[in-house]
């Protein structure tokens, strides 16, 4: 059964760093790229980005640029998120996703359960 | 402010057929632009992609289409279950993708 499985729910304070993963299981893990999608509560999702997961080069959305790191552990299927210092404004659901059978058609349909951050002081 | 602009609400009685636009210049530039339907507190799960094509297993009753820079889905034969919140999406180049603010589908 393929499956991408997120960490769980983070509460954090403003300025501390954030790692959320995403274990991919039941297909190849490098055939396919990895994207990041956040969904302020209330809004529509927003693409973060997206990385290769066979040489792990990543490719971020404009407005989140600078302030975010994908990667990977290739030998565990599993994709990292990375916020090093978080503001209130990163509060969010952030998602996992892949194309599989869809392949190459910017859109997505394998997506991981969601993981909630929280920050706040 | 999202890329693409979606009405908030729709509403349709069960059996009816009710139609959801989506409307940005990305939609006119590439055939890029799928559907997502989220129940609350669930992933979104993709519906459309490629303006008109359905990943297996979702009904026949949704169908997209489009018309310069606005697309549409639609959704025939209204069942309790497709009430949920549907977000349009499409290829923005450069790698960059956008969605829609999303449309609260409530069925009366």
């Amino acid at each position: 059964q393929v499956r991408l499985v997120q960490s769980g729910s983070e509460l954090k304070k403003p300025g501390a760093s954030l790692r959320v993963s995403c274990k991919a299981s039941g297909y190849i893990f490098t055939s396919y790229a990895m994207n990041w999608v956040r969904q302020v509560p209330g809004q529509g999702p927003e693409w973060m980005g997206w990385i290769s997961t066979d040489d792990a080069r990543p490719a971020y959305a404009r407005a989140f640029s600078g302030r975010i790191v994908f990667s990977l552990d290739t030998s565990a299927s599993t994709a990292y998120l990375q916020i090093p210092s978080l503001t209130t404004e990163d509060t969010a659901v952030y998602y996992c996703t892949t194309d599989m059978a869809v392949a190459g058609r910017k859109a997505f349909d394998m997506w991981g359960q969601g993981t909630m951050v929280t920050v706040s002081s | 402010q999202s890329a693409l602009t979606q009405p908030p609400s729709a509403s349709g009685s069960p059996g009816q057929s009710v139609t959801i636009s989506c409307t940005g210049t990305s939609v006119g530039d590439y055939n890029y632009v799928s559907w997502y339907q989220q129940h609350p507190g669930r992933a979104p799960k993709l519906m459309v992609y490629e303006v008109t094509q359905r990943p297996s297993g979702v009904p026949d009753r949704f169908s997209g289409s489009k018309s310069g820079n606005t697309a549409s889905l639609t959704v025939s034969g209204l069942q309790a279950g497709d009430e949920a919140t549907y977000y349009c999406s499409s290829y923005a180049g450069k790698t960059n993708i956008v969605f829609g603010g999303g449309t609260k589908l409530t069925v009366l």
